[in-house]
């Protein structure tokens, strides 16, 4: 079957501007959740939906940050006034609920110019 | 807090070496989850494992082999006969083990390559 898939795969702005990356999940996969992986690093954990809502959105860096998921399947993750800092992958992952493996995207490399 | 620590940046070895990624984790919890993910240059993470805080057998899949010791708090990966398409970074991560959203918990990755 079909596996997480983002879009874009790459995206290049300028500092200041607004940003909105998609993630699709598994499809059944009630569990969503959005990782940052800066260069070198591992990802890091920013906010997880079960369902529509987002059940933990501690690891949201700041109010820039806003993700969405209307109706329980496709995500957004919004950045607005995007900064330098903020380039690095993003990667969406989902499980079948919350307790189970989380299977990862291919990511989308954000690049803040 | 929750924490994984790869103190191995980088390794590299020849094909047909063997190499064990060391990982070591801290955490409060007394139930909790383990995993390795494989990231090749594609950038997709990619499943490995997942280990159960309550089962420390060791567990074999083809190359690949995992030691799960509670005592040391610590998940070592071990690839046999290695092989060039090894190359990849390897990630441990931590998770609880809570009804729902077990997020991960990740180290900063050991970068494995393999030499023909």
């Amino acid at each position: 079957g079909a596996g997480v898939s983002q879009t874009p795969s790459n995206k290049v702005t300028e500092k200041g501007k607004y940003v909105e990356l998609r993630c699709d999940p598994i499809s059944g996969h009630t569990a969503l959740y959005w990782y940052r992986q800066s260069l070198g690093q591992g990802p890091e954990f920013l906010i997880y939906f079960q369902g529509t809502g987002a059940a933990d959105d501690s690891g949201l860096p700041n109010d820039r940050f806003f993700a969405v998921r209307p109706e329980g399947s496709v995500s957004t993750l919004k950045i607005q006034r995007t900064e330098r800092g903020d380039s690095a992958v993003y990667l969406c992952a989902s499980s079948p609920s919350g307790r189970e493996t989380q299977y990862f995207g291919p990511g989308t490399r954000l690049l803040v110019l | 807090a929750q924490k994984v620590t790869q103190a191995q940046t980088e390794i590299s070895v020849v094909e047909k070496e063997d190499v064990t990624l060391d990982c070591v984790y801290e955490t409060r919890d007394t139930t909790y989850y383990l995993f390795w993910y494989k990231q090749p240059p594609s950038g997709e993470l990619v499943f490995l494992i997942r280990r159960n805080s309550f089962d420390e057998q060791n567990e074999i899949s083809g190359r690949y082999s995992w030691n799960f010791q509670k005592s040391t708090s610590s998940f070592n990966f071990t690839i046999t006969a290695s092989q060039v398409v090894d190359s990849a970074v390897y990630f441990c991560a931590l998770s609880e083990a809570r009804e729902y959203g077990n997020k991960l918990v990740f180290g900063a990755g050991t970068i494995l390559r393999v030499k023909s």
